[in-house]
């Protein structure tokens, strides 16, 4: 069965400090993962994706396959990364639907 | 704009009416899905497009719900009958599938509101 967890739901630290939003998945198979992020009251948009190993705002994140998880950090948070971020997989073929976790409400304290 | 743009916004109805809702995709992007989310869950799939082709369904996808995407362009969501249950915010999302995965862009949903 495709599954994403996002074990918190609220998370909430001072501004310049270090954040990790953890994500664990199971699929049978290779999927692609995804962080998107939702800032208030704007659409949900694509922050990163594994494949392209990019840094994206100061964020990145890492597959990991042994563990199957894809964790979200950023050295140094900033009061603009507050915002709602979910985690999600897709197939590599087909239809490649996403599969959302719940979604981790990040809150940066000034 | 040229993103995904979905109408109504906001669609308030009674318990067993029927409502529509219609999504226009990213101009050119041949794949359009239609997901669900619920308060404090992540979107759901419904279903998807490719093209004119509706080609797979979730299982969430009552007979009550139909879709269509006539001429690969826009799409419409009904719900027949509608039940308290359908209340969430619906999802419209597209994308242009070149190579082996593809990103998509969603839209800012349609609230529904059954009472």
């Amino acid at each position: 069965a495709q599954r994403v967890t996002q074990p918190e739901k609220l998370l909430s630290v001072f501004k310049g400090a270090p954040v990790e939003l953890k994500c664990n998945y199971s699929y049978s198979g290779s999927p692609e993962l995804f962080w998107y992020v939702q800032y208030s009251r704007q659409r949900l948009q694509l922050l990163l994706r594994h494949i392209s190993r990019e840094s994206i705002k100061g964020f990145t994140a890492d597959l990991n396959k042994g563990e199957t998880s894809f964790h979200l950090k950023k050295p140094f948070a900033q009061e603009e990364d507050s915002a709602m971020y979910y985690c999600a997989l897709s197939g590599l073929q087909g239809a490649q639907k996403l599969v959302f976790g719940q979604g981790t409400r990040l809150t940066i304290n000034p | 704009d040229t993103g995904v743009s979905q109408d109504p916004r906001h669609k308030i109805t009674k318990r067993g009416q029927n409502v529509t809702f219609r999504c226009d995709p990213i101009s050119e992007h041949n794949r359009l899905y239609w997901y669900r989310q619920t308060l404090g869950q992540g979107p759901e799939f419904l279903t998807y497009f490719q093209n004119e082709a509706q080609l797979e369904k979730s299982r969430l996808l009552s007979d009550r719900f139909s879709a269509e995407r006539p001429k690969g362009s826009f799409s419409t969501l009904e719900i027949q009958r509608t039940e308290q249950g359908d209340s969430a915010m619906y999802l419209c999302a597209s994308s242009l599938r070149v190579t082996s995965t593809d990103t998509q862009y969603f839209g800012p949903g349609t609230r529904l509101t059954v009472l």
